[in-house]
């Protein structure tokens, strides 16, 4: 596609559920981001890959929070036994490669805890 | 890491240029500046990137001076549709962490 692709746009989850959120970013971008952004606030840095190694995942809240990209392309975000702090919207974005090439956002995920 | 302020909100009118300054006292050599906007129930969008003095594309201009501590972004002529958040980011994107949000501007514009 022609953009970043998230999916769902929404999910409803029961506290302790297991989620999985999925990024199709935008086709050749190396680089792959997950930011979770609460209500009123700026996005915050979860994790980076580049290709399909995980750079950096010092955003990651806890341990129940993983990600992956296995294959280099799509990216999946996963969060087990849900909390209602995950409660955010979950922002994938990719960007080419260079350093200071600008990122693509999808739209986002809300998660919302019940 | 270069952390950023900005003011938390600003309000303007329809027609009016509006400038969103953006400080950024430990900036780095090799950091650039770069200012996305977001709109509701949407990601960010990238705006404008610039190292020094002026960079102008077709729908804003960054305006930084010789010590870069600080930057303006110039948006010119305001509509309702400009009405967003708008974010400075400060790094060279080397490390992903650079890459970090702060609370932003929300620019409201009136009618």
């Amino acid at each position: 596609g022609a953009g970043v692709s998230q999916s769902p746009r929404y999910k409803v989850a029961k506290r302790g559920q297991d989620v999985a959120l999925r990024c199709d970013p935008i086709s050749g971008h190396v680089s792959l981001f997950w930011y979770q952004q609460a209500l009123g606030q700026g996005p915050e840095f979860l994790t980076y890959f580049q290709n399909e190694a995980q750079l950096d995942k010092s955003g990651l809240p806890s341990d129940r929070f993983f990600a992956e990209r296995p294959e280099g392309s799509v990216s999946t975000l996963k969060i087990q036994r849900t909390q209602q702090e995950d409660s955010a919207v979950y922002l994938c974005a990719s960007r080419l490669d260079t350093r200071r090439e600008k990122l693509f956002f999808g739209s986002g995920t809300q998660l919302s805890v019940l | 890491l270069a952390k950023t302020t900005q003011p938390i909100s600003m309000d303007s009118y329809e027609g009016q240029e509006v400038n969103i300054t953006c400080s950024h006292n430990n900036i780095a050599t090799n950091d650039y500046i770069t200012w996305y906007q977001q709109f509701p129930s949407q990601g960010p969008r990238f705006i404008i990137q610039g190292y020094k003095t002026k960079v102008t594309n077709e729908v804003a201009s960054l305006f930084i001076p010789a010590d870069r501590k600080s930057s303006t972004l110039s948006l010119p002529r305001v509509s309702l549709s400009d009405t967003a958040v708008y974010y400075c980011l400060v790094g060279d994107g080397g490390s992903a962490r650079q890459l970090t949000f702060g609370s932003g501007t929300q620019l409201t514009v009136l009618p």
